[in-house]
């Protein structure tokens, strides 16, 4: 029964790689959420979808692609995978403008 | 563009005694909501309390309640009867409520406090 989940919650891979992750939320939110959390803690937006439409698109470099095939599923693809992309990254969804609730995190790990 | 400061970047509690975390904002919109969650170390995001700007009341959920001082642009969580499962990092953050405002649907985060409750 978990809310927001997050697939895979580790990810291990050389640079160069092409990896994706997935999140899936089942509490019916009409918007979901990618963030990123660098090795300081600090924690900065970089996606939004809202009803399936992009809706927020901070600065990232277009090696991130966010897809959100429907509501309940927002995908983050990411190319040709660099050391500074180390991170930990979250989903979150929300009921329009209402409470984040945030996935478990992936742990991405660039070598 | 928003702005989240948490000053504190460690506080120790005694177990069963009360802690504030403080947290400090900017912005320009004239609507927006501010949030705590917590961050344990298994890594998990963990969503504790909402306060409106414009709630006349300060926010509170169960033993956590939110000091909201709007004048002074601050947004203070306090905890009750602290727990050793308290320990934790602890982040505020806001976001804009009006459509069209740069700030609409993003959390802007400050950089976390870390708590730890001694036995």
């Amino acid at each position: 029964d978990t809310a927001v989940s997050q697939t895979p919650k580790y990810l291990v891979t050389q640079m160069g790689n092409d990896k994706s992750i997935k999140c899936e939320q089942n509490l019916g939110h009409d918007t979901m959420y990618w963030y990123k959390q660098d090795s300081k803690k600090f924690l900065k937006i970089m996606f939004s979808y809202n009803n399936k439409e992009l809706i927020i698109n901070e600065t990232v470099p277009n090696r991130f692609s966010p897809k959100s095939p429907d509501k309940a599923h927002l995908n983050l693809h990411i190319n040709s995978l660099e050391l500074g992309d180390s991170a930990v990254y979250f989903c979150a969804s929300s009921q329009h403008k209402g409470t984040q609730y945030f996935g478990p995190g992936t742990r991405l790990l660039v070598l | 563009a928003q702005k989240i400061t948490q000053t504190q970047p460690g506080m120790f509690v005694q177990e069963k005694e009360a802690v504030t975390l403080d947290c400090t904002y900017d912005t320009s919109d004239p609507s927006y909501g501010l949030f705590w969650y917590k961050q344990p170390s298994s890594g998990e995001m963990i969503f504790l309390i909402y306060q409106g700007s414009y709630d006349q009341q300060n926010a509170t959920e169960g033993r956590y309640s939110l000091n909201f001082q709007k004048a002074r642009k601050s947004a203070n969580l306090v905890i009750s009867a602290s727990q050793l499962g308290d320990s934790a990092m602890y982040f505020c953050a806001m976001r804009g409520l009006n459509a069209g405002g740069t700030s609409y649907g993003k959390l802007t985060f400050g950089q976390g406090t870390i708590l730890t409750v001694h036995p």
